[in-house]
């Protein structure tokens, strides 16, 4: 059955930093990775995704996957307060409609 | 933009009682997903569905039963509620295959 582990666990970073955060998985096959943030009490929302090897960029958010390495990650430009918040990773693997999330990794961009 | 909702919004239930929540979705997804989260942790699939009248078991469906009267309802039915279901919980949709769109959640407190 599909792993997904995420890490760090937790991370506080200054504002104006770029942040790494980083989701592997077990499963060569998988087809869809996703980043969800969840802000404090509110419901997970899709934030970026993608598809193949290589990388996708979107505003000051960065998504690059590669999959011989059962690797992904998010990196954020120019951290903002706002982007304080659980992020999780998700991975869909080939021929399952279910979406296998990681732990999470909270975190705090201090202003 | 996908609307899920999900009754009651927090709910407060004892041990060895029934307790159903609810999750009503108007974007015509043939998807939908119960998942629980444990503070600051992942998500973690109880029960899906991806037609009206059938649900199937996530990873950790012991202790939960659900229910799919129509392709815009979704249930979540605790029997015999325990100490352990106490978390919150996300009901999701989904049309094809890709980003799932969560509803608010449900705090659920078993004392």
């Amino acid at each position: 059955q599909q792993k997904v582990q995420q890490s760090p666990e937790s991370l506080i970073v200054p504002e104006g930093a770029m942040t790494s955060l980083n989701c592997t998985f077990s499963d060569s096959a998988s087809q869809y990775f996703a980043w969800y943030r969840q802000h404090s009490g509110k419901a997970p929302k899709a934030l970026m995704s993608i598809f193949s090897n290589g990388e996708k960029e979107e505003g000051r958010f960065t998504i690059h996957l590669n999959k011989a390495s059962l690797h992904f990650s998010l990196h954020i430009r120019d951290s903002q307060p706002s982007d304080s918040a659980l992020y999780l990773c998700a991975v869909r693997s080939s021929g399952s409609w279910q979406l296998i999330f990681g732990s999470g990794t909270q975190l705090t961009v201090m202003p | 933009e996908a609307a899920v909702t999900q009754s009651p919004r927090s709910k407060v239930a004892v041990t060895g009682g029934k307790v159903t929540l609810s999750c009503h979705q108007t974007n015509n997804h043939d998807y939908m997903y119960w998942y629980r989260q444990d503070t600051g942790h992942g998500l973690r699939l109880i029960h899906y569905s991806y037609v009206a009248d059938s649900t199937e078991k996530g990873d950790i469906p012991d202790g939960y039963k659900a229910s799919r009267p129509s392709q815009e309802n979704f249930s979540l039915i605790l029997e015999l509620a325990s100490l352990s279901q106490t978390a919150v919980y996300f009901c999701a949709s989904m049309a094809g295959g890709y980003e799932q769109y969560f509803g608010p959640g449900t705090r659920l407190t078993v004392l």
